[in-house]
């Protein structure tokens, strides 16, 4: 069964330091892996994914993620946090396998402070 | 260029009604899936539609229902709703041109309120 987990339920940064946000998965198969944000009352973004090929991926706004298999791991990074930042992160996940599905964490609540 | 568009906005119904929720896909997308994102949590899939068909459906009952029309277009009905169905429902979108691990675009959603 595919499964994500987002273990950090918020994540806080002061503006112009890094900010990781982390991600971990299960699926049998190889991954296609996503993140998206969310604003308050807004539907999600996209933000990357990682499909095959160059383990570091970069998206939208500065983000990137590296896919790591051995540690099944696809944690979100930036190397410098703007406070327009904050925001809801998820990780998804859907497996190559012919199924359809695309399984979300739980989310990460990121606040960038001032 | 339009991006996925879900109607209503809001919605407020009572236990015991039915709700039909409506969705216009990205342009160019021909799949449209439905997520149910209750308060405080990830996205949950409730099924995909293509080619007019549910290609696949996530752990929900029979009384969440779709339909996908000629033009790519989607509905998802309720019936007897539950206070539990109260979350925002979001509608996402792709194309299958073009190889595997597309990317789903999503709709601001529609928020249901159960009372």
């Amino acid at each position: 069964a595919q499964s994500v987990a987002q273990p950090e339920d918020q994540v806080n940064v002061a503006e112009g330091n890094p900010l990781t946000v982390k991600c971990t998965y299960s699926v049998s198969g190889n991954p296609y892996l996503f993140w998206y944000v969310q604003y308050p009352n807004r539907g999600l973004q996209f933000l990357l994914k990682y499909i095959t090929g160059d383990n570091l991926v970069k998206g939208s706004y500065g983000f990137e993620a590296e896919f790591n298999k051995s540690q099944t791991s696809f944690h979100l990074k930036k190397p410098s946090a703007l406070v327009s930042d904050s925001a809801l992160y998820f990780c998804a996940v859907r497996a190559d396998t012919g199924g359809f599905k695309t399984i979300f964490g739980a989310g990460t609540r990121l606040f960038v402070k001032a | 260029d339009a991006g996925v568009t879900q109607s209503p906005t809001h919605l407020i119904k009572t236990r015991g009604q039915q709700v039909t929720l409506r969705c216009s896909p990205k342009s160019g997308h021909d799949t449209v899936s439905w997520y149910q994102q209750a308060l405080g949590q990830g996205p949950q899939f409730i099924f995909q539609y293509y080619e007019e068909e549910e290609r696949q459906r996530g752990n929900f009952p029979d009384r969440f229902s779709g339909h996908q029309f000629p033009n790519y277009s989607s509905e998802l009905n309720v019936n007897a709703l539950l206070l539990g169905d109260s979350a925002l429902y979001l509608c996402a979108s792709k194309g299958t041109s073009g190889g595997a691990g597309k990317t789903q675009y999503f709709g601001p959603g529609t928020r249901l309120l159960v009372l």
